[in-house]
This record gives structure tokens, sequence and C-alpha cells, in this order.
């Protein structure tokens, strides 16, 4: 069984540029999470997909915008880059939306 | 909505000791508890969870936390680490039952263990 797979592993842009991260879920999984985890920090909750309807989202503004594939599948886009979205991205998936989160290993990336 | 704390951001301990990695979490009438571990350069992994049940719960790794309601919290501990414990620890809380879609993470522990 395949575990959350995430690409690219590492990524830099300039500010003002926009970006996207894509997560493959594990087998089986039709909802997928992402969070945003800055330097020294918790990861933060951006928003949840959920059978490729948004279910749910956080304290992020609308220039953070995902998609879910019907393999269920999913990409999160950044526009308009800043230098504050340098972080770690991390994508989890779950069996279903009440189930335990199951993490990729994350998109670093870097906005300079 | 829930939130978590935990009150030590770094937790050096020699090789064999035992240690403990403190989390508070808000109040709530109903409250999900996770630990989760992060290796260096790599993402979570969810190491043990309470939903509900036993208070003490274990991973397969020899930790164990017991959720304790009265002082709202839900430390982890293991009685003798290893090197390879090494990493940084994170403590989550979810409140509604029916949609996993609000985890809190805490801001981490840093658990450095020393030969």
């Amino acid at each position: 069984e395949t575990g959350v797979t995430q690409s690219p592993t590492h990524l830099i842009k300039t500010r003002g540029q926009q970006v996207t991260l894509r997560c493959s879920s594990q087998s089986g999984h039709n909802t997928v999470s992402w969070y945003q985890q800055a330097l020294g920090q918790g990861p933060q909750f951006i928003f949840q997909y959920y059978r490729e309807e948004e279910n749910g989202r956080g304290n992020f503004p609308p220039r953070f915008s995902g998609l879910q594939f019907p393999n269920y599948s999913s990409e999160l886009n950044v526009n308009a880059l800043e230098l504050d979205d340098s972080a770690l991205y991390l994508c989890a998936s779950s069996l279903t939306r009440t189930d335990t989160q199951y993490f990729g290993p994350g998109t670093r990336l870097t906005v300079l | 909505a829930q939130s978590v704390t935990q009150l030590d951001s770094q937790v050096p301990v020699f090789e064999e000791a035992p240690v403990e990695l403190r989390c508070n979490y808000s109040s709530s009438v109903s409250v999900y508890l996770f630990w989760y571990v992060q290796y260096p350069n790599q993402g979570l992994q969810l190491l043990l969870k309470y939903l509900s049940g036993s208070t003490l719960v274990e991973s397969i790794n020899g930790f164990e936390a017991e959720f304790n309601k009265s002082q709202t919290s839900f430390h982890l501990r293991k009685p003798s680490v290893h090197i390879s414990d090494t990493a940084e620890y994170f403590c989550a809380v979810s409140d509604l039952p029916f949609n996993n879609n609000d985890m809190r993470f805490g801001a981490g522990t840093r658990l450095t263990v020393k030969p």
C-alpha cells in the first residue's frame, strides 16, 4: 500500500509568483487536508477536500486555493507569493472525514 | 475552538532515561487527542491517539499517553528513551467527532536524546 506522496520536495520562488503543490492520497482515502508549517511552529490547517468539494477552511487568504481530482489526488495553489509563505506544506489524507489523518513528507517552499 | 499548549519547546535527556512531554488542551465537551512525531526532513507520523475508552493509550514503540479530563492534559511518556527517539513531537486536538477538518497542533517539543 502506497502512503501519501507529495511533489516537488523542494521549491524556490520569488515574491509575486504563483506555485502549485501536488499530493497523492493514500489508496482508498477520499479526504485530503493541507497544512502550512512555518519554521519552529506546528502545522496550521489551510483547507480540506472531501470527494472533490472543499470541506472547511482555516484562516488563510483567498490566494490560497485548492483542487481535488476524481482519483482524490489534490493540488494546493498559492498566488502572489509573499515572503511569509515560506514554509513546509504538508498534505494529509484520511479514509473519510472522520478518520485519522496520515501525512506526506511535505514540500519545502522558499520565497525569495 | 480547541487549542493546544505544549509546555516545553525543548527536552534534552540522556539515553535510557525516562521522559515526559507535556500537552494541555482547552476545555470542551468532547475532545479527540493525538501525538504525532516528525523526524528531521520528514512529514508527521501518527504516534498514538485517544478517541474514547481507556484513558491510557500506547504506541508500538514504547510511548504511552494518558488522557486526564480533570487536568485537561494528554502528556506523552516513555520509561526509557533511545537515541532514535530524537525528533519533534506534536500534540494535536480535534473537537468534532464527525469531521476531522479542525485539527489544531501545538508548537511542538524537540526531544533530544544524548548518549
